[in-house]
């Protein structure tokens, strides 16, 4: 099993829907996630982090992270053409922390 | 502010060539890394600089020297590349500070868009 899995998509949703991107991991991950958002030829932008069982929100974002089922997610809600881009699912490794795995990204497409 | 700088935003350099990417911070973060990305690819670590030590290469070829000149700078000296380099090189840094949660937060720079012919 890859450390961190995501559905590479494309995830193609209408505008003002929610988009729900999905991500796994295995044991090795430890308990630090992050979501970065990726635009094509772009550096990764850091958009939500989260350490803790439960949801976290931030404006449009919620992000949700499931210990037991070792499952993270990221909701978009109300969904615009400028959401469309690349997302990145990274996980810390225990003992390492400073060294992310990433997921290999989840391509969202909003429609008009 | 988040900021980290990378120049050049750009470089074409040809096998023979010496050149250096360059990465700085202003936010006080303690850790810098080097990651390579290659089209349609997450990003690949290949160094991280904790408080100015080397503390993780990635089993990274020599001809990609790094070097931390100070807590908030970052170099990657090339030397002898090969066209399968050819990639965006970026740049993060976090606050590095022991214990899990937002120091552990990596922000990116820019990337410097790498072509070796």
């Amino acid at each position: 099993q890859k450390e961190v899995e995501q559905n590479s998509g494309p995830l193609s949703v209408p505008e003002g829907a929610i988009a729900s991107l999905n991500c796994t991991y295995s044991d090795r991950v430890s308990q630090s996630f992050f979501w970065y958002r990726q635009y094509s030829g772009k550096s990764p932008e850091l958009i939500m982090s989260i350490y803790s069982n439960g949801d976290k929100e931030d404006g449009r974002f919620t992000a949700q992270l499931n210990k037991a089922s070792q499952y993270v997610s990221l909701l978009i809600r109300d969904s615009q053409p400028s959401d469309s881009a690349t997302y990145l699912c990274a996980g810390g490794y225990t003992g390492t922390a400073s060294k992310l795995t990433f997921g290999t990204g989840t391509r969202l497409q909003v429609t008009l | 502010d988040t900021e980290v700088t990378q120049t050049p935003k750009h470089l074409v350099m040809g096998m023979t060539n010496k050149k250096s990417l360059k990465c700085e911070q202003h936010m006080g973060h303690r850790a810098m890394y080097w990651y390579k990305q290659k089209a349609k690819k997450p990003p690949e670590l290949m160094f991280v600089y904790s408080y100015e030590k080397l503390s993780i290469n990635e089993s990274v070829p020599s001809r990609f020297s790094p070097e931390c000149p100070n807590s908030s700078l970052l170099n990657l000296h090339l030397h002898a590349l090969q066209p399968e380099d050819s990639a965006l090189y970026l740049c993060a840094s976090s606050q590095e500070g022991g214990f899990l949660g937002s120091s552990y937060e990596q922000y990116f720079g820019p990337g410097t868009r790498l072509t070796v012919t």
